[in-house]
């Protein structure tokens, strides 16, 4: 079975500083690979995916992520965060092939922007 | 293009209560919908999912149910809820779209929050 874990519950980070959110996967099947946000009292926004192809995704916002295979690993990263990106970001991985592709979701990672 | 509904937005609810949460999905045919919870400080708990009108798969057991009556409308019920139950319960959808390849990822409602007292 499939499951997603980020390392960080919370990171705070200065305005205008780099960022990196990390996401480690485990999967005895090729996976797809997502990253999501959520800002407060609303639904879940897709920032970037992995289907295949190029290993560096780049995404609204700014955003961007590598898919390294050899350390199951999917960060995502931003060279300069902005206040409006104080939120909680998830990541989740899918095995395809399957019809349903559900989606295992981490546990979230709550970014806060300090001014 | 594709939009996602869900009611309502909040809702107060005593314990013992019924509950009825819907969903609907516009601009798409056959979606697979999902019902997810996340409880206060925690992830996303998949509830029910479904490929297809009257298909319902379970994930978790509990006092909750879910309906598949329309091919674009999903419903999450209960008959008695617990206090256990709060928390905010997100509605998403995922499959083609019309005229555009197969998409993998799942796109989301803006949620409900439901506060059982």
């Amino acid at each position: 079975a499939q499951s997603v874990t980020q390392l960080d519950s919370q990171v705070p980070v200065f305005e205008e500083a780099p960022v990196e959110l990390r996401c480690n996967y485990s999967s005895s099947v090729s996976v797809y690979l997502f990253w999501y946000v959520q800002y407060p009292n609303q639904g879940l926004q897709l920032l970037l995916k992995y289907l295949s192809g190029s290993t560096l995704v780049k995404g609204i916002n700014g955003f961007e992520a590598e898919f390294n295979k050899s350390q199951t690993s999917f960060h995502l990263r931003k060279p300069s965060v902005h206040i409006s990106d104080t939120a909680e970001y998830f990541c989740a991985v899918s095995e395809y092939g399957f019809g349903n592709e559900k989606l295992t979701f981490g546990t979230g990672t709550r970014l806060t922007i300090i001014p | 293009s594709q939009t996602i509904h869900q009611w309502p937005a909040t809702l107060v609810q005593p314990v013992g209560s019924p509950l009825s949460l819907e969903c609907t999905v516009e601009g798409t045919s056959n979606p697979n919908l999902y019902w997810y919870r996340q409880a206060a400080g925690r992830g996303l708990q998949l509830l029910f999912y479904s490929v297809g009108i009257g298909q319902i798969s379970s994930e978790v057991p509990q006092n909750l149910s879910a309906s598949r009556p329309q091919d674009r409308q999903f419903i999450l019920s209960s008959k008695k809820l617990l206090l256990s139950d709060s928390g905010f319960y997100l509605c998403a959808w995922s499959g083609p779209g019309q005229g555009a390849a197969y998409s993998y990822e799942q796109y989301f409602g803006p949620g409900t929050r439901l506060t059982v007292t």
